[in-house]
């Protein structure tokens, strides 16, 4: 099974429609990331979390909102998609007990590819 | 500029060609991680590093800190290492251990 899983794998939504992204992980790491991903960009961070109680915004916040039911879970959600929230969406984990950061590495989920029409 | 630049955008090579990606950044980082995408979209991480070189298989990863740069290269490609390869960087400027990412180089290795 997989260590990262997201729900669902594809959408297709119609503008105004509210939607919600879910990632669960199975590797028992605190911190979560959001991510999207766009043709000709590089994946940019929407929001990320350490825990349960600590949520930060990441560079691409706007018409976003998440929450983090538990270690294990972290949702996306667009309360009013509009079209150009159409890419590719990530969500990853890492673990950062680790002396050495360079270890902290991030495992990344399958994707959801969201089309907004 | 973009702190992370990856070159080529895009290569096209025959089968069993040896391939060279470079990443250039030009913020301090503590680790530098080489990601492949499959054209179905996944990711996975092939190399973190810090400095020097590793190597997996047919894939090696080389970091100069100094110079800021690093590659990625692919001994004997096959058809199967086409995908879009991202370089990304763990900046070290604060708590919050940013990832910054490329822009990815899509590779494609023609049979």
């Amino acid at each position: 099974d997989a260590d990262v899983t997201q729900t669902p794998r594809n959408r297709i939504t119609k503008t105004g429609k509210r939607i919600m992204l879910e990632c669960s992980q199975t590797k028992g790491h605190d911190r979560m990331y959001w991510y999207r991903q766009d043709p000709g960009l590089g994946l940019r961070l929407i929001y990320y979390s350490f825990d349960v109680k600590d949520i930060n915004k990441g560079e691409i916040s706007d018409g976003y909102s998440v929450s983090r039911q538990a270690q294990a879970k972290f949702s996306l959600s667009l309360e009013s998609a509009i079209p150009n929230q159409t890419a590719l969406y990530f969500c990853a984990t890492s673990d950062p007990r680790y002396r050495d950061r360079a270890r902290n590495e991030q495992f990344f989920g399958p994707g959801t590819r969201l089309t907004v029409l | 500029k973009n702190e992370v630049e990856q070159s080529p955008q895009n290569l096209t090579a025959q089968e069993g060609e040896f391939i060279t990606i470079n990443c250039s950044y030009s913020v301090g980082i503590s680790a530098l991680h080489w990601l492949q995408q499959h054209p179905g979209g996944g990711i996975v991480s092939l190399f973190m590093l810090s400095s020097g070189k590793k190597k997996h298989g047919r894939l090696i990863a080389t970091i100069n800190i100094q110079e800021k740069h690093s590659s990625l290269h692919i001994t004997a490609s096959h058809p199967r290492d086409s995908a879009v390869y991202i370089c990304a960087v763990r900046s070290h400027m604060n708590r919050d251990d940013k990832i910054i990412f490329g822009k990815g180089t899509r590779l494609h290795i023609l049979p």
